[in-house]
C-alpha cells in the first residue's frame, strides 16, 4: 500500500461545484503539502501545514482552502470550481528536522496524484 | 521571491552523458533538490545539496555552487528509462522545509 494515498484519482465536474480533494498518509510525517502542475510546468505549492494547527499559504492559494483534520490528513478543497484549476494535484509530505534519525534532508514524499477536470 | 531556470527540454542518446542545469535566485536559501517525474506519476527524490560541491549516487550525480546560484544534474550511461522531467527545486530548513520548484527539464533519451 502506498504511504500517501489521495482520493479521488480522477474527477470531472462542472464550473460553480464544490470539491474536495484527500489525502492520508501512514508516514508519521509532521509536514504535509499540497502542489498542483499544469501541463509543461513544473509544480506550485498551494498550502502547506507544519503540524495540525499550523496552516499556511503557499504560492497560489487563490481560490482553494485546506483542512488538516489529523496529523496523517490533509484536505484540499475547492470551493467553486473553475476551469483553470483543472490540473494534476498533489499531496506530499515530509519530516521535521530532528524527527528522524537520519540527516535531514526534507525530502517530500508524493501520493499518486489527483487529477481533477473542470468544465 | 524567487527565479528558477532550467532548460524546457533536452535529448541524448543511450549511453552517452547528460548535464542539465539549473540556476536559481532565492532568498533565505538552504538546500537544492532534484527529483524525477516520469510522464502521469510522482515526482521521485533524486538528490540534495546544502553544501558547495559533488554529490554522487549512482549514475546520478548533482553538483552545487551557492555563490553562483548554480546547481547540475549529471546523468552518466543512459538507459531509455531515464526519459523523463527533470525537476529543479529550492528550499529548505530556512524557507520552512517547503520547496519552490522550478518548470522542469524534459529528457529524451534516444537508442
Amino acid at each position: 500500500d502506498a504511504d500517501v494515498t489521495q482520493t479521488p484519482r480522477n474527477r470531472i465536474t462542472k464550473t460553480g461545484k464544490r470539491i474536495m480533494l484527500e489525502c492520508s498518509q501512514t508516514k508519521g510525517h509532521d509536514r504535509m503539502y499540497w502542489y498542483r502542475q499544469d501541463p509543461g510546468l513544473g509544480l506550485q505549492l498551494i498550502y502547506y501545514s507544519f503540524d495540525v494547527k499550523d496552516i499556511n499559504k503557499g504560492e497560489i492559494s487563490d481560490g482553494y482552502s485546506v483542512s488538516r483534520q489529523a496529523q496523517a490528513k490533509f484536505s484540499l478543497s475547492l470551493e467553486s470550481a473553475i476551469p483553470n484549476q483543472t490540473a494534476l494535484y498533489f499531496c506530499a509530505t515530509s519530516d521535521s528536522p530532528g524527527q528522524g534519525p537520519l540527516r535531514w534532508t526534507g525530502e517530500l514524499f508524493f501520493g499518486e496524484g489527483s487529477r481533477l477536470t473542470v468544465l | 521571491g524567487q527565479n528558477i531556470d532550467q532548460p524546457t527540454e533536452m535529448t541524448a542518446t543511450e549511453g552517452a552523458i547528460v548535464q542539465i542545469n539549473c540556476t536559481y535566485q532565492t532568498s533565505g536559501f538552504n538546500g537544492l533538490f532534484w527529483y524525477q517525474q516520469h510522464a502521469g506519476e510522482a515526482p521521485t527524490f533524486l538528490s540534495y545539496n546544502v553544501l558547495d560541491g559533488l554529490e554522487e549516487k549512482g549514475r546520478f550525480s548533482s553538483f552545487l555552487s551557492r555563490s553562483k546560484g548554480y546547481s547540475y544534474l549529471l546523468l552518466k550511461e543512459l538507459q531509455m528509462k531515464d526519459s523523463a522531467s527533470y525537476l529543479c527545486a529550492v528550499g529548505g530548513h530556512n524557507q520552512g522545509g517547503k520547496l519552490i520548484f522550478g518548470q522542469g527539464t524534459e529528457l529524451s533519451v534516444k537508442p
